[in-house]
């Protein structure tokens, strides 16, 4: 079955910078890739995903790439808000099943 | 409602009792799944609802798990004869169709589950 594993598992960063988050996943199979935010006692809200026959996505201070041939895909957040504070989980599927990482938990200190 | 919800929010049972974990998902979402999360970890899928089947049992961690959706609509997750390691959230999600560009899974508030 698809493993996903995710790094770092914690990253703090100055409000303003930038923060990256990376995935690999071993399912070469897999081919839709979403990005979840967790916020505290709520449940993962999506906030990007990327499909296999796209290589970058960005929506406004998220982005997120993907390189099929390393199996490994990126969550990038630029000028990073204290509201931007959360977990983050990546998951990758090649059916209706998604296989989350371990997530990451972001604190941005203002 | 404008989301999905579940029920109870928190649970503490004793070992050896039965539960059941209640999901309403989006009204107009065909496909319902259910995920099992451990504390710092990522949800790990349990099982899923096309409408009212059941396709895929294959997360579910024994024969004491178990989840209905017989009107197509709101689901139930039992567990039989609790166990502690039983204990974590247990969410669930829906989406509007099971294939294609309307996959997105829209995820309830979970429920917490602890087995003493």
């Amino acid at each position: 079955g698809e493993n996903v594993e995710q790094h770092p598992s914690t990253l703090s960063v100055q409000e303003g910078d930038s923060a990256v988050i990376k995935c690999t996943y071993s399912d070469s199979a897999s081919n839709y890739f979403p990005w979840y935010k967790q916020e505290l006692g709520k449940g993962p809200q999506l906030i990007i995903d990327i499909r296999s026959n796209v290589g970058e996505k960005k929506d406004q201070r998220i982005a997120v790439t993907l390189n099929k041939t390393a199996k490994h895909f990126s969550l990038h957040i630029t000028e990073t808000q204290p509201e931007d504070s959360a977990v983050y989980f990546c998951a990758a599927s090649y059916s209706l099943m998604l296989t989350f990482g371990g997530g990451t938990r972001l604190m941005v200190k203002p | 409602g404008a989301g999905v919800s579940q029920s109870p929010r928190y649970k503490v049972t004793k070992r050896g009792q039965d539960v059941t974990l209640r999901c309403d998902p989006i009204s107009s979402h065909a496909t319902l799944y259910w995920y099992q999360q451990a504390l710092g970890q990522g949800p790990e899928f349990l099982t899923y609802f096309n409408y009212e089947a059941q396709p895929d049992k294959s997360g579910l961690p024994s024969d004491r798990f178990s989840a209905e959706r017989p009107e197509g609509s709101i689901s139930t997750l039992t567990i039989q004869r609790t166990e502690q390691r039983d204990s974590a959230m247990y969410r669930c999600a829906s989406s509007l169709a099971g294939s294609g560009g309307d996959n997105e899974q829209f995820f309830g508030p979970g429920t917490r589950l602890t087995v003493l």
